[in-house]
């Protein structure tokens, strides 16, 4: 199955707020709420920013948010520090085989 | 806190069989309603599921690696373990074990440092 489709990139100055797209399909993004999303800095293992859809981990910043919309979901970061940059991908249970999907990857880089 | 830890060979050959361990610290496997799971990231590229497995045995696969896949646990280690076999060079990745936030394996909040493997002859 296809993972989950995401931007390549996305930037933004410092203090501004970018929002990062995961798209699938109803069969998974879309059909149930158990999208997640994680961070990963070079040479480190993921981290969950995100889990079932919009639910922040202990720990993790409020200033990452998550939400979605039909077949779409989103992460948005607010106030953006350098410490955010990295890699972000997105995850979601699908009703295939496959169980967990996920997203290509996005690059974020604060300008 | 719990911790967990990949170990294994860092060079497998084509062919042959790709094995690693997880080992878990600060908590046990036998007493937890989790499904512990295997995750892989090639260089430089995304995340993919490879599969899950319960303290009892029962597994979760990823169907593109079913055939090649074979998981265990070890109660008595606190371990569990993967093999991959007949690998090819598609499957140098660095392997991560990992326990998902809840009874559902579907999100992971614990995570290995990761073990890169490579297939080289």
């Amino acid at each position: 199955q296809s993972a989950l489709t995401q931007p390549a990139s996305v930037s933004g100055s410092p203090g501004q707020s970018i929002t990062i797209s995961c798209t699938g399909t109803s069969s998974d993004v879309g059909g149930y709420n158990y999208v997640s999303w994680y961070q990963q800095h070079p040479g480190k293992a993921p981290k969950l920013m995100i889990y079932e859809v919009s639910n922040r981990p202990s720990g993790v910043s409020n200033r990452f948010s998550g939400s979605k919309s039909g077949n779409t979901a989103s992460l948005t970061i607010s106030g953006l520090q350098a410490e955010d940059e990295g890699d972000y991908y997105c995850s979601s249970y699908t009703s295939s085989s496959t169980l967990v999907l996920f997203g290509g990857g996005t690059k974020v880089t604060v300008l | 806190q719990l911790q967990l830890q990949e170990s294994g060979p860092g060079l497998v050959k084509p062919s042959e069989t790709l094995s690693l361990i997880c080992s878990v610290s600060g908590g046990s496997i036998s007493r937890s309603s989790y499904y512990w799971g295997w995750i892989r990231q090639p260089p430089g590229k995304g995340l993919e599921w490879i599969g899950s497995i319960y303290y009892t045995g029962s597994t979760y696969d990823n169907p593109s690696l079913k055939s090649r896949l074979t998981m265990s646990v070890d109660t008595s280690k606190n371990q569990f373990s993967l093999k991959l076999s007949s690998v090819t060079a598609a499957d140098t990745a660095v392997y991560y074990c990992a326990r998902p936030r809840t009874g559902t394996p579907y999100y992971f909040d614990y995570w290995g440092q990761g073990t890169l493997v490579t297939v080289s002859s």
